[in-house]
């Protein structure tokens, strides 16, 4: 079955402690993005990738990174958690420009 | 940087009935594209709209796209109970960014 998985689906952690929620698609989509929902906010994209390697900030990167090593899997690290990324996290891919995105089932972030 | 804007935010209607959600944007777009989301749940692509086409059909949805007027619609006619979520559009500029309105939330009454 075509999808992006994501792990966890929820997760609960401390201020400051590393974290990675993975992300990967069964696809062959040259591009990935990660995106936070907040409410009254919507959904802004954090990163995104065009391909192997090819990474570029959203609208809201700061306090996340993310690599492109292989083009099924586009994890989201955390390095120093804080809790206004407490958030609902979603990864999606698409087979280029001028295709939808196909969404994962998304991690529910809680840092305490 | 909030591209779309939904109108209106929620909207509550009786099974049977056609539901109408508009989207307006402010920059030039290759394509506009619609999702759902059911509570909580992971967003899935509904209908896509490139710039040069002005309406879309996809079984009980129709969408038109207004580029003089950076506007779009969706058209959910005879709408059942399991049409209950919230409905995006997003805007997409040609190159990797996808960017999402915040929504309007659909509640069908049976």
């Amino acid at each position: 079955e075509a999808q992006v998985t994501q792990n966890p689906r929820y997760l609960i952690t401390v201020t400051g402690k590393k974290l990675t929620v993975t992300c990967s698609q069964n696809m062959n989509h040259e591009y990935m993005s990660w995106y936070r929902q907040d409410p009254g906010l919507g959904l802004r994209q954090i990163y995104y990738s065009m391909n192997v390697e090819v990474t570029d900030k959203g609208d809201v990167p700061e306090g996340y990174k993310v690599s492109r090593k292989e083009k099924r899997n586009f994890p989201l690290i955390l390095e120093s958690p804080s809790p206004n990324q407490t958030s609902l996290y979603f990864c999606a891919s698409r087979l280029s420009t001028g295709y939808g995105y196909t969404f994962g089932s998304g991690t529910r972030l809680t840092v305490v | 940087s909030q591209q779309g804007e939904e109108d209106p935010q929620a909207l509550s209607i009786q099974e049977g009935e056609n539901a109408t959600m508009n989207c307006s944007y402010k920059t030039s777009i290759n394509n506009l594209q619609w999702y759902r989301q059911n509570s909580g749940r992971g967003l899935v692509h509904l209908i896509l709209i490139r710039s040069n086409e002005r309406e879309k059909h996809s079984g009980r949805l129709r969408v038109t796209l207004d580029t003089s007027k950076k506007s779009s619609s969706l058209l959910i006619t005879a709408s059942r109970a399991a049409d209950t979520a919230s409905y995006f559009c997003a805007t997409d500029k040609g190159y990797s960014t996808l960017t999402f309105g915040k929504g309007t939330m659909l509640l069908v009454s049976p």
